[in-house]
């Protein structure tokens, strides 16, 4: 059974840095996609970044909203996904969860998603 | 950026209803559309991807249709267990974005 173990979440000041862990188990975690995607509170769902896999290199994308501040990374020794946030604004306060993407003919599409973890940026 | 738009925004509906939420894409997107459920304080939870394709483990009630701009997710008999606040996203480029949410209420 796929999971997906957010961790890290917390109260940090603004321009303050936080960094989120993913723990997956259950599949080979080199061989897939991962995404952070987040949710303000009672809003809807957006998209932060991804971390292509082994064979990409892990290579990463970002959001507008959040490139140059935030950084996504593995530990290649483990089943572990980072989010590394920097310069923290309050909209960035949202529960951030991490997904699993599975390739759909040449795209790919979340089919997993963690519980997820608080960020909360406020003085 | 693609805009996914959402109708409708809410929608009451009774156990045992069919029910049809749509979803647009402000361009083409060819078949690149998931729709996903998310229950309160829970995470969301996949349903659809490739416009039409179950993942596994979705009950048959739940179906998804379209390609290109236009979409939708109807439910065949609305059981207890599926009101919730429902998004479509589209995964066909950078950036992967969703729909505002439709929340399917008890009537």
């Amino acid at each position: 059974e796929v999971q997906l173990v957010e961790s890290g979440g917390g109260l940090v000041q603004p321009g303050g840095s936080l960094r989120l862990s993913c723990a997956g188990s259950g599949f080979t975690f080199s061989d897939h996609y991962m995404d952070w995607v987040r949710q303000a509170p009672g809003k809807g769902l957006e998209w932060v970044g991804r971390s292509r896999n082994k064979p990409n290199s892990y290579s990463t994308e970002y959001a507008a909203s959040v490139k140059g501040r935030f950084t996504i990374s593995r530990d290649e020794s483990g089943n572990s996904l980072y989010l590394q946030m920097n310069s923290l604004k309050t909209e960035d306060t949202a529960v951030y969860y991490c997904a699993r993407s599975i390739v759909n003919t040449a795209r790919y599409y979340f089919d997993s998603w963690g519980q997820g973890t608080l960020v909360t940026v406020s003085s | 950026d693609i805009q996914m738009t959402q109708s409708p925004s809410s929608l009451s509906a009774s156990v045992g209803d069919r029910v049809t939420i749509t979803c647009r894409a402000s361009q083409g997107i060819s078949n690149y559309l998931a729709w996903l459920q998310q229950k309160p304080g829970k995470a969301p939870k996949s349903l659809i991807f490739a416009a039409s394709s179950l993942q596994s483990g979705v009950p048959s009630r739940f179906s998804g249709s379209g390609s290109g701009t236009d979409f939708t997710l109807t439910i065949s008999s609305l059981q207890p267990e599926d009101f919730a606040t429902y998004y479509c996203q589209h995964y066909n480029s950078y950036p992967p974005t969703f729909g505002q949410g439709t929340r399917l209420e008890i009537k």
